[in-house]
C-alpha cells in the first residue's frame, strides 16, 4: 500500500526566514497531495493542495511543488511568522475507482517553530 | 471556525460505559469520515461513509460502531473501550468531486477521549 515519508520531524526557523518540508510517496498512482496545518488543540486544516497534473501551486506565502518522476512533493513557506508555528502534515491519495472517497495517507508530521 | 461540529469536546469514560461521539456538517458534503489521532502522530482513518453508506472500515474493533443517520450527521458509538483507545477522535467531511477525484477534507476540532 501507499507509504508517505515526511522530513524533517522538527524545524525551527527565525521569523522572516523560509521553511521547507519534504515528503516522498511510494504509490505512483497517487494523484492528490494536500498539506494540512494543525494548531494545538485543533483539527487539521487544509492550507494548500496539488494534483498530479500540476507541478507547482502558490498561495501568497505558501507554495507546493510536485515531482512525479521522483515521487516527492514539498511545502515552502516564505517570510515565516510566529503564527505559522504548528504541526504540518503532508498526505497522498488516489481515487479508488468506486467513489470519491479515496483514502488519504498522511506523513508523520513536522513540528514547525518560528522564533520571533 | 470549523464548519464541522463535534460534540462533546472532551469525554472521560470507564471501560464498561457506553457513550457516543457526534459530528454534524451543513456544507452539503456527501462523504464523512472518522479519524483517530494519538499525540504527536498523524490522523489514522477509521471509517468512511459515502452517501450515507459505509464505504471503508479500516479493520476497526467492534467496540467502535459508526452510524450515519443522514447526510449531515455522523455518530461513533463507543462500548467496552480500553485505555489504549484514549485519543483525539476527528470527524471530517468532503464534497463529491466526481470519479477519481478526492476532495478537500474539512476536519472538526475533535473529541478528546480518555478511557479510565
Amino acid at each position: 500500500g501507499e507509504n508517505v515519508e515526511q522530513h524533517p520531524s522538527t524545524l525551527s526557523v527565525q521569523e522572516g526566514d523560509s521553511a521547507v518540508i519534504k515528503c516522498t510517496y511510494s504509490d505512483s498512482a497517487s494523484n492528490y497531495f494536500p498539506w494540512y496545518k494543525q494548531e494545538l488543540g485543533k483539527g487539521p486544516q487544509l492550507i494548500i493542495d496539488i494534483r498530479s497534473n500540476v507541478g507547482e501551486k502558490k498561495d501568497q506565502r505558501i507554495a507546493v511543488t510536485l515531482n512525479k518522476t521522483a515521487k516527492h512533493f514539498s511545502l515552502h513557506i516564505t517570510e515565516t511568522q510566529p503564527e505559522d508555528s504548528a504541526v504540518y502534515f503532508c498526505a497522498a491519495s488516489k481515487g479508488d475507482g468506486s467513489s470519491n472517497t479515496g483514502k488519504l495517507i498522511f506523513g508523520q508530521g513536522t513540528t514547525l517553530q518560528v522564533k520571533p | 471556525d470549523t464548519e464541522v461540529t463535534q460534540t462533546p469536546k472532551h469525554l472521560v469514560m470507564g471501560m464498561t460505559n457506553k457513550k457516543s461521539l457526534k459530528c454534524e456538517q451543513h456544507m452539503g458534503h456527501r462523504a464523512m469520515y472518522w479519524y483517530k489521532q494519538k499525540a504527536k502522530k498523524p490522523p489514522e482513518l477509521m471509517f468512511v461513509y459515502s452517501y450515507e453508506k459505509l464505504s471503508i472500515n479500516e479493520s476497526v474493533p467492534s467496540r467502535f460502531s459508526p452510524e450515519c443517520p443522514n447526510s449531515s450527521l455522523l455518530n461513533l458509538h463507543l462500548h467496552a473501550l480500553q485505555p489504549e483507545d484514549s485519543a483525539l477522535y476527528l470527524c471530517a467531511s468532503s464534497q463529491d468531486r466526481g470519479y477519481y477525484r478526492v476532495g478537500e477534507l474539512f476536519f472538526g476540532e475533535g473529541s478528546r477521549l480518555t478511557v479510565l
